[in-house]
Order: C-alpha cells, then sequence, then structure tokens
C-alpha cells in the first residue's frame, strides 16, 4: 500500500451536473477526511468518518455535498448541482495507528474540480 | 480574524540561507502543532508535530512553539531548491473524538541556487 489516492485527478463539468469523487485511504486507517482547498488557502476541513460512521460534518458542507464510507474503506464526496464557487482541490487524508499514532493525516493527492 | 494567520509570501532566499516561516493562532485550546509541506499540484504531507512549547527539531528542520504567545515558527537549515514548496502550519486539537486540524493559508517558499 503506498498510500492515500484519489480519483479521478481532474475533473471539468458545467454548472448544473453532479459529480462524486472516489478516495481510498492507507488500508489500515480507520479515520477518514475531506477537506477543500481553494488557490491560496490552506485546506479546509470538510467531514470527517470513523469507520464508516459520518462523525463530524462541517457547515461549509452544504446540503448538495454528501460523503459516505459504505464498509468503512473507501470513500464517496458527492456535489449535485454543481456552482462556480464549487471550483476547488478537494483532498482525502487518512489517520491511523502507526508511528505517529492518529495526530498524523496522510494526504492524498487531491481531486481537482473545475465547474465552468 | 481568522484562527491561524500566516504570512503567505512569497518568500524567495538564495540557496543555503536560513529560512524563517510563522504562524500566529488565536485559540488556547490547540494541543498539537503540525507543519505540513505542499509541493504544487501535490496533496500537503507532515514535516513535523509537536505538543509542547520550545523547540524540536528533525534534520535541518526545527518546529518552535510558543503556546503563551501563540506563535508558531518552523527553521529550515541550508535550504535547497527542492525546499520549495508551500508550507503550511496547522494547530489540531482533539474535538468529538477526532483530531481537528486548521490550517493556515500556507507561505509560499522559493529557494533559487
Amino acid at each position: 500500500d503506498t498510500g492515500v489516492s484519489q480519483d479521478p485527478r481532474h475533473k471539468i463539468t458545467k454548472r448544473g451536473q453532479n459529480v462524486t469523487f472516489r478516495c481510498d485511504p492507507i488500508s489500515e486507517h480507520n479515520r477518514l477526511y475531506w477537506y477543500r482547498q481553494t488557490l491560496g488557502q490552506g485546506p479546509e476541513f470538510l467531514t470527517y468518518f470513523q469507520n464508516e460512521a459520518q462523525l463530524e460534518k462541517s457547515r461549509l458542507l452544504s446540503d448538495r455535498f454528501s460523503a459516505e464510507r459504505p464498509k468503512g474503506s473507501f470513500s464517496t464526496l458527492e456535489i449535485q448541482r454543481t456552482e462556480q464557487g464549487d471550483s476547488a482541490m478537494y483532498l482525502c487524508a487518512s489517520s491511523g495507528p502507526g508511528q505517529r499514532g492518529y495526530n498524523e493525516q496522510f494526504f492524498g493527492p487531491g481531486t481537482r474540480l473545475t465547474v465552468l | 480574524q481568522k484562527e491561524v494567520e500566516q504570512d503567505p509570501g512569497p518568500l524567495s532566499v538564495p540557496e543555503g540561507a536560513i529560512v524563517s516561516l510563522n504562524c500566529t493562532y488565536s485559540n488556547s485550546a490547540f494541543q498539537y502543532f503540525m507543519w505540513y509541506r505542499q509541493y504544487s499540484r501535490k496533496g500537503p504531507e507532515l514535516l513535523m508535530y509537536t505538543y509542547s512549547s520550545g523547540n524540536k527539531e528533525d534534520g535541518r528542520f526545527t518546529a518552535q512553539v510558543d503556546k503563551s504567545s501563540k506563535y508558531i515558527s518552523l527553521f529550515i537549515r541550508d535550504s535547497q531548491p527542492s525546499d520549495s514548496a508551500t508550507y503550511l502550519c496547522a494547530p489540531g486539537l482533539l474535538s468529538g473524538g477526532y483530531n481537528k486540524l486548521i490550517f493556515g493559508a500556507g507561505t509560499r517558499l522559493a529557494v533559487h541556487p
């Protein structure tokens, strides 16, 4: 296992379309996070899963956003009726037992979304 | 006021220089302090983290935390062109059973040969 993977890496869509992103965490990690990063800003927390349970959601996560983590493995983030303001990098991170413990969040390469 | 403030730079230095990157934060509840490095079009990677006030060294990198003044620093000695990246400070705390990180906006560093 080489790290957190995300698919697709890039997505261009038209306003109003739905998009779905996938994240595969490091296999032994039971904690999974989604962040959004816009140009010139640091990542902003969106939501957190422990195993399959979604335990925390940011106010940034409007009702057009939904995230799932069936069976506590991979996760999906869906955005419905995309808006131009949704254009950003969507980052997934995972954490779990390891040398640095749960504090270290390992990030994937991100999915860059462009809404036209 | 943002919870974590970080000078966005860009900071341009010659190879071999000592680099100082800084953050301030407002929430005294933060329990640990992380520095992430992010290369262009990549995800952030953890460089260092510390729990307490004081210094922590790892190779060419030194993280410094002053909880009394809510000030975080990262020093890079003998900077290399490969250090050119955006550096994100991220204080964190346990909240609702998970590790909540609040990222600064990042400082862009360019080390030129």
